[in-house]
């Protein structure tokens, strides 16, 4: 089975400063990663993944996860943030076939003006 | 259409009432996944379908929860007898393959 541990529950931060937002996993077998976010009254929206390759991954907006093995994390991070960035944010793993998605209890990013 | 999309958004019921919250996938995924996420946690994993099959139902709380997908499409989870600590959000995911598109979730509320 596999888990994951986002240890920061809220991260407040100012506009334009940067941010990264924590994720370890947990697993007996090699998994894909991922990071979702999720605005107010919305539904969960994928933000990036890592399943092979360049352990760098990028979102299109500004984002960016790198996956360390050695360590066992996927940390989120960003350059700059805007207040367009407050959301909660969601690290989750599942195995290689996607059978099942295990999910972080979730961090609330708050950008201050 | 053009996301998951699931019904009703809200949902209140009294305690011991039976609940449906049905889901519409995304025409075409094969993958099936239902989640319940609580106040202030993450999405925690109930069930799993490929197609009509029902592969995993490890994470149901208890035999009061059912899900099924009879035509591979549109699912239905049925909570029997409802409990205060069934209160939550109810999200569905759709999936073609590493990638789950999440509804906007039904938000149950029991009372």
């Amino acid at each position: 089975a596999q888990s994951v541990t986002q240890l920061d529950s809220q991260v407040p931060v100012f506009e334009e400063a940067p941010v990264e937002l924590r994720c370890n996993y947990s697993s007996s077998v090699s998994v894909y990663l991922f990071w979702y976010v999720q605005y107010p009254n919305q539904g969960l929206q994928l933000l990036l993944k890592y399943l092979s390759g360049s352990t760098l991954v990028e979102s299109i907006n500004g984002f960016e996860a790198e996956f360390n093995k050695s360590q066992t994390s996927f940390h989120l991070r960003k350059p700059s943030v805007h207040i367009s960035d407050t959301a909660e944010y969601f690290c989750a793993v599942s195995d290689r076939n996607f059978n099942k998605f295990y999910f972080g209890s979730g961090t609330k990013l708050n950008v201050k003006p | 259409g053009a996301g998951v999309s699931q019904s009703p958004r809200y949902k209140v019921a009294k305690r011991g009432q039976d609940v449906a919250l049905r889901c519409d996938p995304i025409s075409g995924h094969v993958s099936l996944f239902w989640y319940q996420q609580a106040l202030g946690q993450g999405p925690e994993f109930l069930t799993y379908f490929q197609n009509e099959a029902q592969l995993d139902k490890s994470g149901l709380p208890s035999d009061r929860f059912f899900a099924e997908r009879p035509e591979g499409s549109v699912s239905t989870l049925k909570i029997q007898r409802t409990q205060q600590e069934d209160s939550a959000v109810y999200l569905c995911a759709s999936s073609p393959r590493g990638k789950a598109f999440f509804g906007q979730g039904t938000r149950l509320t029991v009372v």
